[in-house]
Formats: structure tokens, sequence, C-alpha cells
């Protein structure tokens, strides 16, 4: 079945950039996106990008498709105190069902 | 304000202590669902409705049950709560239009534990 894998956690200072990636395995999908969870809240849609883009920038955030590799990943730049969160992709193929990656921890340190 | 709610944001059981844990939204959405929360497992999904009276099963609906009635309201019933359901669960719903599911908007949570 579907799979959509992440590293568990990331930490980076405050002001650098931060990446977090995901594979996914089903190449049907045709949307991908980031959701954020902050520490006791539900997830917030971040960003989303079509499987026929390559990339997509909204302000600090800049999306990055590789559809032949199947990866997908999140840059933030300027990272801030605020960004510490859980970070999830998923994807939505042919079905109506998101599948989700198990989160990325993003930990910014001062 | 749009928005959608679950009740209770935090339970505490007995197994086999019947329970339901209830799911509103205000925005009109056509599709609604249940997630549970684990670590290390991600988000994985329960039950699906693709509108009122339609309900289909995701990748976990062992010892759940759904319904919907109403266009607005999902709740999640556990006829028969075991440990292994403790867990965070997520309600969440979605515009549905035309062969295309929008965004997904998320509850709060709650947070069950099953003694």
């Amino acid at each position: 079945g579907e799979d959509v894998e992440q590293s568990l956690f990331l930490s980076v200072r405050e002001g650098d950039s931060s990446v977090i990636n995901c594979t996914y395995t089903d190449s049907s999908s045709t949307y991908l996106y980031w959701y954020k969870q902050e520490p006791g809240a539900g997830l917030q849609l971040l960003t989303y990008i079509f499987s026929n883009m390559d990339m997509k920038q909204d302000q600090r955030l800049t999306v990055l498709l590789n559809k032949k590799d199947k990866h997908l990943s999140l840059r933030i730049a300027d990272t801030q105190t605020g960004d510490s969160a859980i970070y999830f992709c998923a994807e939505r193929g042919n079905t109506d069902k998101l599948i989700f990656g198990t989160g990325t921890r993003l930990q910014v340190f001062p | 304000e749009a928005q959608v709610t679950q009740n209770p944001r935090y339970l505490i059981t007995v197994t086999g202590k019947k329970l339901t844990v209830t799911c509103s939204q205000n925005m009109n959405h056509e599709y609604m669902s249940w997630y549970r929360q684990d670590p290390g497992l991600g988000l994985r999904q329960i039950y699906y409705s693709m509108n009122v009276e339609v309900t289909d099963k995701g990748d976990v609906p062992e010892g759940y049950k759904v319904s919907r009635k109403e266009k607005r309201n999902f709740p999640l019933i556990l006829e028969s709560p075991s440990p292994n359901q403790t867990s965070l669960y997520f309600c969440a719903s979605s515009l549905y239009s035309s062969g295309t599911l929008y965004e997904q908007y998320f509850g709060p949570g709650t947070r069950l534990t099953v003694t």
C-alpha cells in the first residue's frame, strides 16, 4: 500500500534555514501537503503542491517536489522559535484518502 | 468562526465501557474524517464520510463505529474500548466538490486513555 516516510527529528539554530524531507511511494499522487502541529493543537495546513509542479514558494516556505524520486521537501527560511512544531507530510492519490507521514519534530534553539 | 469542535478533549475510561466522541463542523463541509495519532506512526485514518449517510472504512477501522445522520456531525463510537485504543484522536472536515477534496480542517484533538 501507499507509504509516506519522514525523519523523526530536526534541530536548527534560530535564523538558519530548516529543510524537512519526505518520501512517498504512491506514483499516482495528485496533491502533496505539509501540515504543522503545534503542542496541544490539531493540524494546520501550511501549504500544498500539485503533482505537476516542481516548486512552490510562499513567503518563508519553499516546497520542492521531485516526482521521479517521489521526494518532497519543505524549506523554512530564517527559522524562528515559533516554528518549533511537528511537521507532517501527506499525499493524496486517486482515492479520497490522505496518507500521512510519521511527522518530523522541528526544534529551534537560540 | 469556521471551526471543527470535538468533545471531550480528554477522557479516561475503563475497558469495555462504551463511549462516544463527538465532532461537529460549521463550514457545511461534505467530507469528514477521523484519525488517530500514535507516536512514530503519524496519523492513521479510522473512518471517513463523503456526505450524509455515506461512511467508509479507513486504514484502522477495527473497534470503531461512526455515523453521519447530519452534515455537521460525525461522532466516533467505541462500543467496547480496549487499552490499544489509547491514543490522540482528530476529527477533520473538508469541502468536497466535483471530485476534488479541498483543504482539511482539523479539530483540536481528543486524548483518550483506556485502562
